[in-house]
């Protein structure tokens, strides 16, 4: 079946623009997380869902820094006033279920380059 | 909190050398503990895992053990090939209300023909 899809796969914008990550979680998953793989920082959690709800957002590098689910499947992640340090390639992921034993299914990533 | 170390490399090996990188891991609880490697070009995938101490994760000839007396979950093949050429990364998952996966920075490996 089809698997995790992230759309766009490259993403250049300037300094101070805002910009939006969109995540196609495998069909039937309830929980989606969002990561940031970074040079200087390796693979960072920044949030997860179960259903349309983040009930943590502490991950999140800044208050510049959104997502949001809709219908239990589609996910944004909004970056606004996108600074050089943003720039790293954004992962999502999907499990069947938030239980930690459930493999995370990821997509292919969306690389960011803030200029 | 929860934390992964791993052997950072990078690793350059012969085809069918023995591989080993090491992982070693702090957390609260009882985590499940995985390996996911990383093609070039390409994403994420879970290589093994293992969600108990003492199980072995086993997938494409690479194992790995959890031990809890010594907190490790080391990567193991005894004859890597040059298709094995990528990015390992060690992670682990807390499990509780704590769902998301905490990584190792990487270990990139190269397979020389």
């Amino acid at each position: 079946g089809a698997g995790v899809s992230q759309s766009p796969s490259n993403k250049v914008t300037e300094k101070g623009k805002d910009v939006e990550l969109r995540c196609d979680p495998i069909s039937g998953h309830t929980a989606l997380y969002w990561y940031r793989q970074s040079l200087g920082q390796g693979l960072e959690f920044l949030i997860y869902f179960q259903g349309n709800s983040a009930p943590d957002k502490s991950g999140l590098p800044s208050d510049r820094f959104s997502a949001e689910r809709t219908g239990g499947s589609v996910s944004t992640l909004t970056i606004q006033r996108t600074q050089q340090e943003d720039s790293a390639v954004y992962l999502c992921a999907s499990s069947f279920d938030l239980a930690g034993g459930y493999e995370q299914y990821f997509g292919p990533g969306t690389r960011l380059t803030v200029t | 909190g929860d934390s992964v170390t791993q052997m950072e490399g990078p690793v350059t090996l012969s085809e069918e050398a023995c591989l080993t990188i090491n992982c070693t891991y702090t957390a609260t609880g009882y985590p499940s503990l995985f390996w996911y490697v990383q093609y070039p070009g390409e994403g994420l995938q879970l290589l093994l895992k293992a969600t108990k101490a003492d199980d072995k994760g086993s997938n494409k000839g690479f194992e790995a053990t959890y031990r809890k007396e010594t907190t490790s979950f080391h990567l193991e093949k005894g004859s890597v090939q040059v298709s094995d050429s990528a990015v390992y990364f060690c992670a682990l998952n807390s499990g509780g209300s704590n769902y998301k996966l905490t990584f190792g920075k990487g270990t990139l490996l190269t397979v020389n023909p």
